[in-house]
């Protein structure tokens, strides 16, 4: 099975501060996502990336980046976090050619 | 552009009972069509899916059929059970495209 991790759980950030999202998949998926869910509001894409070092504005980029540096990792970054960014974070990937996507388990991010 | 309404929860039913919840979409041409499911403190899962008009996706006894008629793919199951308590997300995605667009959500409570 198709596995994408979120390195983490749950974390607690100040407004401010340089937050990472990590995430990473183990099938050589080329298409890689970033979106946050709030009650709703469901799921609304930030960002996404179709290659190593290519990535696409989804619906709601503002205040957030992504690199891809390696095919298997997609990093979601806001640079300066502030509370309103205080949300779940689901990173999925996606094969080519393939209709299912395969989501990580979520990062809750607090911005206190 | 594409959109997804589903109808707004929470739902709440006793086990055993029928459940139906509501999707309706737009889009331009023939998108491809999903449910997802959200158990507590996971990702999303892909429950089901139907990529033409008329098709019937089914898993774990839900089913949803592709109404090009009506624009929707309404979730049904004949029997709940308490471990089908979720939050269930329809999506679309243009086969043309790469994203997923995301239903707001739909809280699902069964109760014993």
């Amino acid at each position: 099975d198709v596995k994408v991790t979120q390195s983490s759980r749950y974390l607690v950030k100040r407004t401010g501060e340089k937050v990472f999202l990590e995430c990473v998949q183990d099938m050589d998926h080329e298409n890689m996502f970033w979106y946050r869910q709030d009650p709703g509001l469901g799921l609304r894409l930030i960002y996404f990336s179709y290659d190593v070092k290519m990535k696409e504005k989804g619906d709601i980029p503002e205040g957030y980046s992504v690199s891809r540096e390696k095919k298997e990792r997609f990093s979601l970054i806001l640079e300066s976090a502030s509370t309103n960014q205080t949300s779940m974070y689901l990173c999925a990937s996606r094969s080519t050619g393939m209709r299912g996507y395969t989501f990580g388990s979520g990062t809750r991010l607090t911005v206190v | 552009g594409n959109s997804v309404t589903q109808m707004e929860g929470p739902v709440t039913l006793s086990e055993e009972a029928f459940l139906t919840i509501n999707c309706t979409y737009t889009a331009t041409g023939y998108p491809s069509l999903f449910w997802y499911v959200q158990y507590p403190g996971e990702g999303l899962q892909l429950l089901l899916k139907a990529t033409k008009a008329d098709d019937k996706g089914s898993n774990k006894g839900f089913e949803a059929t592709y109404r090009k008629e009506t624009t929707s793919f309404h979730l049904e199951k004949g029997s709940v059970q308490v471990s089908d308590s979720a939050v269930y997300f329809c999506a679309l995605r243009h086969n043309a495209g790469n994203m997923l667009t995301f239903g707001g959500g739909t809280r699902l409570m069964v109760k014993p």
